[in-house]
């Protein structure tokens, strides 16, 4: 399997553009995540499905995001409008289970955003 | 909410031991991990203990668990410039909440 795989891998926008992250899961896991990592934050969580179905959004920062999961192999992440603030990396990870088990979580490359 | 700590730096010199430690406060945690995050790369898991344990070795690689006081540490032996990267302590319950990770600790070792 080719892993998690996110696109674009380096983004480069202008205040107020419209963002859109990809994410391809593992073929196979249920779960789905969308992290953020700041050097000032850390990693954060801001969503998470399971079967196709957003589970938790309370790390969404604010309604400026939005994620969906069309489908079990594809899911984005959408910034609008993209604020300097939204620069940060973020990752994508999908795991078999998501909740109180022994199961890793298997994170992409990375979206390297920067919103000037 | 479940909180996991860590600090946020540590520098060694090349063939010393590294020792990087977490709390965390979830009395109910099942597994707790750590996970590497090279540069410019995503997490990969590096190792995980489960709760009912109190040490795991890994080749170089030693997790100390100590349940009481919910401190979790990972010890590298010899550390090499390859080990430089960031690592993130998590922890998931038996509940139905994913992994909870800490804001990760960079190791810079120098030679």
């Amino acid at each position: 399997d080719a892993g998690v795989i996110q696109s674009p891998r380096h983004e480069v926008t202008e205040m107020g553009q419209e963002v859109t992250l990809r994410c391809k899961p593992i073929s196979g896991h249920d779960y789905l995540f969308w992290y953020r990592q700041t050097m000032m934050r850390g990693l954060e969580l801001l969503i998470y499905f399971n079967n196709n179905v957003p589970i938790d959004d309370s790390g969404m920062p604010e309604d400026r995001f939005s994620a969906k999961m069309p489908n079990a192999s594809f899911s984005t992440l959408k910034i609008q409008p993209s604020e300097p603030r939204d620069s940060a990396v973020y990752f994508c990870a999908s795991s078999l289970a998501g909740t109180g088990a022994k199961e890793t979580q298997y994170f992409g490359p990375g979206t390297r955003l920067l919103v000037l | 909410g479940e909180d996991v700590e860590q600090s946020l730096f540590l520098s060694v010199r090349e063939g010393d031991s590294s020792v990087i430690n977490c709390t965390y406060t979830d009395s109910s945690s099942t597994y707790l991990y750590w996970y590497k995050q090279e540069p410019g790369a995503g997490l990969q898991l590096l190792t995980y203990i489960f709760s009912n344990m109190d040490m795991k070795q890994d080749q170089r690689l030693t997790v100390l668990l100590n349940k009481k006081d919910k401190h979790l540490s990972l010890r590298i032996a010899d550390t090499q410039t390859g080990d430089s990267a960031i690592y993130f302590c998590a922890e998931v319950n038996s509940g139905n909440t994913p992994l909870v990770f800490g804001k990760g600790t960079r190791l810079s070792v120098i030679a």
